[in-house]
């Protein structure tokens, strides 16, 4: 049971936009900063956003990441069929003491 | 180019030990701080140890006592000895960098661990 919760799917045409939620509390988003990784099938998790809101260079402005209070959204927009992913919020915890992850979202692009 | 290769996995026996190395290059390995993150299959992302670079360790609850994570930095390499091995730790082992502000910004291939009888 995963600390964060994210929805396990969620689905959009290509050339829509969709969200992606990740809901926390006060011991983890709500004092801290939220990181979001896509993993495609059969490779490792790649960063697309961290400290909320900033890409990493190489990550196109079409993702973008926000706060509100103790919860976190990852937005992708002009989706793509190569968007098919599962996608992870993460986040440092401070009544566990560790770094903490969403259950994952797969995002479908029908 | 920032490469993290892991090496060590493999088939061990409930009760068993385990040694991942990560060997690290691109980058000095020394100014970062790293983690090793497990994901079991159609799993999530299961943190599994931190280490900073002053040899700070931290550890996830479920295996703080068994696993303990070191560096060499003259060889830019991370480790994970992993003792008392149970069935859940089954997953694969991926050697990641914390870039800061809270990004793993760079991950390893992954190396598959399996603890079965």
């Amino acid at each position: 049971q995963s600390v964060l919760t994210q929805p396990p799917s969620v689905s959009a045409a290509p050339g829509q936009k969709v969200t992606i939620s990740c809901s926390g509390s006060s011991s983890n988003i709500g004092t801290g900063s939220v990181s979001w990784y896509q993993q495609l099938p059969g490779t490792a998790p790649k960063v697309l956003i961290y400290d909320n809101n900033k890409r990493p260079s190489g990550i196109p402005d079409r993702f973008s990441g926000s706060k509100s209070g103790t919860s976190g959204t990852l937005g992708i927009s002009g989706l793509q069929t190569g968007d098919e992913a599962d996608y992870y919020c993460g986040t440092w915890d401070s009544s566990l003491s560790a770094v903490t992850f969403g259950g994952g979202t797969k995002l479908t692009v029908l | 180019e920032v490469q993290l290769v892991e090496s060590g996995g493999g088939l061990v026996q409930p009760g068993g030990s385990l040694r991942l190395s990560c060997v690290a290059s691109g980058f000095t390995f020394s100014n970062y701080d790293m983690h090793w993150v497990r994901q079991a299959t159609g799993k999530s992302l299961d943190w599994v140890s931190g280490i900073g670079t002053a040899d700070d360790t931290y550890y996830s609850g479920s295996v703080k006592g068994r696993f303990t994570i070191s560096r060499e930095n003259a060889k830019s390499s991370l480790f994970l000895q992993m003792n008392s091995l149970r069935a859940g730790d089954t997953a694969v082992y991926y050697c990641v960098r914390d870039g800061g502000l809270g990004s793993f910004d760079s991950w390893g291939q992954g190396i598959r661990v399996t603890v079965s009888s």
